[in-house]
């Protein structure tokens, strides 16, 4: 089955922009979605279709996708951001593929 | 508002099974698909399975074909989860969540439940 592939860590200074990407061969003809977990609590949605932002979510949240790999941007981290971002998609079977995830650390 | 409240932590013991429950509210059960996912401590989230609130319809992942079954019964607006022959491997935060229809992705997701599974 399909994989994605998300890098284990990211660190940023609050106020600089994080990247932090997701590869995989489903990513070419299938949406990824994006969410964002802190600890001991339940994940929330922050990216949809590759770079939809849901309301509520700050606009400094943002997507994009090129190929087999899609990216979310924090543009200005704060503090606040700090937790684990995993994407999301579906592989040729409809079967339901989480990245392994990423820490994200505002130093 | 859209929440998804889930039962609460269970101790089994390996070889038995758990129901787990997530009770709907702030919209229509029947017009959405609920997701279940679990993680693992330290883990990434792992996708179990889904069922059409409107059918029943179910969709499980291959890792837990034959060990879980997802039903619903809509008069409550609940789903269950119940996972059958528990091995420690099996510990971990059981969430569901509501498939996001046209925007996609899950969205919200219940507060999780605990599962352990110990001797």
């Amino acid at each position: 089955s399909d994989e994605l592939t998300q890098p284990p860590s990211v660190s940023v200074s609050p106020g600089q922009t994080a990247r932090i990407t997701c590869s995989g061969n489903a990513l070419t003809d299938q949406y990824a979605y994006w969410y964002q977990q802190k600890p001991g609590q339940a994940p929330v949605k922050v990216i949809s279709k590759d770079i939809e932002r849901p309301s509520g979510i700050p606009e400094r949240f943002s997507g994009s996708s090129s190929g087999t790999t899609v990216t979310l941007t924090i543009t200005g981290v704060q503090a606040e951001d700090e937790a684990d971002y995993y994407c999301q998609s579906e592989d040729s079977d409809s079967t339901v593929i989480f990245g392994g995830g990423t820490k994200l650390t505002v130093l | 508002q859209v929440q998804l409240v889930q039962s609460g932590a269970e101790v089994k013991r390996p070889g038995a099974s758990v129901k787990v429950s997530c009770k709907a509210s702030g919209y229509t059960f029947s017009n959405y698909v609920l997701q279940w996912v679990r993680q693992a401590p330290g883990q990434r989230l792992e996708w179990m399975g889904w069922i059409n609130g409107d059918n029943g319809k179910t969709k499980y992942s291959q890792k837990f074909q034959g060990r879980v079954t997802i039903t619903r019964d809509t008069s409550a607006s609940t789903a269950y989860m119940d996972l059958s022959s528990l091995r420690s491997e099996d510990t971990a935060v059981y969430y569901c969540a509501r498939d996001g229809k046209e925007e996609g992705g899950f969205d919200p997701w219940g507060q999780g439940t605990l599962v352990t599974v110990s001797s």
